[in-house]
């Protein structure tokens, strides 16, 4: 079966530091992959997928990044946090032929 | 991806039955229609997906019109632990090199006693 994991659970990083966060699959291949951002009370905003490995698309214009250097890996970086980066990530995953999307228990960032 | 309408929120009680409707008027003839809920701190987990009629599976029924411009998501007898957000979201079920996934505002669903 498949699964996503994706860690930390929690996570606090000062104002300027850096920020990586994982989020592999596994027990399928060539996964969409994406990264969503939610603010506390609102809805998920999608921040990058990815089709393929080194393939990203970026939604919106952000201190964020995404690489994808393995098949089933998903990585969501920045090279320095800013208070407004606060929020619930979540990575999810789909198939490439139905919309359906697993979704990993998310991180809690909070940037202080 | 097609935009979607739905309400900001919804009350219900107990035992009634629960019926959320998404408006999707740009749908394309390729798009499903798909539903998920979240719970607080979780992410969404799918409930159920559509592409005309109606579907029903253990948890929900997806009710779509023929003209698909809409979709009524129906909860039978919801309980407490239904409260949740719920959001409807359409799209492209056949790969072009994958496919975007768009949630939109979605439907806070509080369920009283």
């Amino acid at each position: 079966s498949q699964t996503i994991h994706q860690w930390p659970a929690t996570l606090v990083q000062p104002v300027g530091s850096p920020l990586s966060l994982e989020c592999t699959v596994e027990g399928t291949s060539n996964p969409n992959l994406y990264w969503y951002r939610q603010a506390a009370g609102r809805g998920l905003q999608l921040l990058f997928y990815s089709v393929g490995i080194g393939q990203i698309s970026s939604e919106v214009p952000q201190n964020l990044s995404a690489s994808r250097p393995q098949d089933r890996q998903f990585i969501l970086s920045s090279k320095k946090l800013l208070l407004s980066d606060s929020g619930f990530y979540l990575c999810a995953w789909s198939t490439t032929m139905n919309s359906e999307a697993f979704f990993g228990q998310g991180t809690r960032l909070t940037v202080v | 991806l097609a935009k979607t309408t739905q309400p900001i929120s919804m009350d219900s009680y107990e035992g009634q039955e629960v019926n959320i409707t998404c408006s999707h008027n740009n749908i394309a003839t390729n798009d499903y229609i798909t539903w998920y809920q979240q719970f607080p701190s979780q992410g969404p987990r799918f409930i159920i997906q559509g592409y005309k009629t109606k579907v029903t599976n253990e948890v929900a029924s997806l009710f779509i019109p023929a003209d698909r411009k809409s979709s009524t998501l129906s909860l039978p007898r919801v309980s407490l632990s239904d409260t949740a957000v719920y959001y409807c979201l359409v799209g492209d079920g056949v790969t072009g090199g994958g496919n975007k996934l768009t949630f939109g505002t979605g439907t806070q669903l509080k369920v009283e006693l």
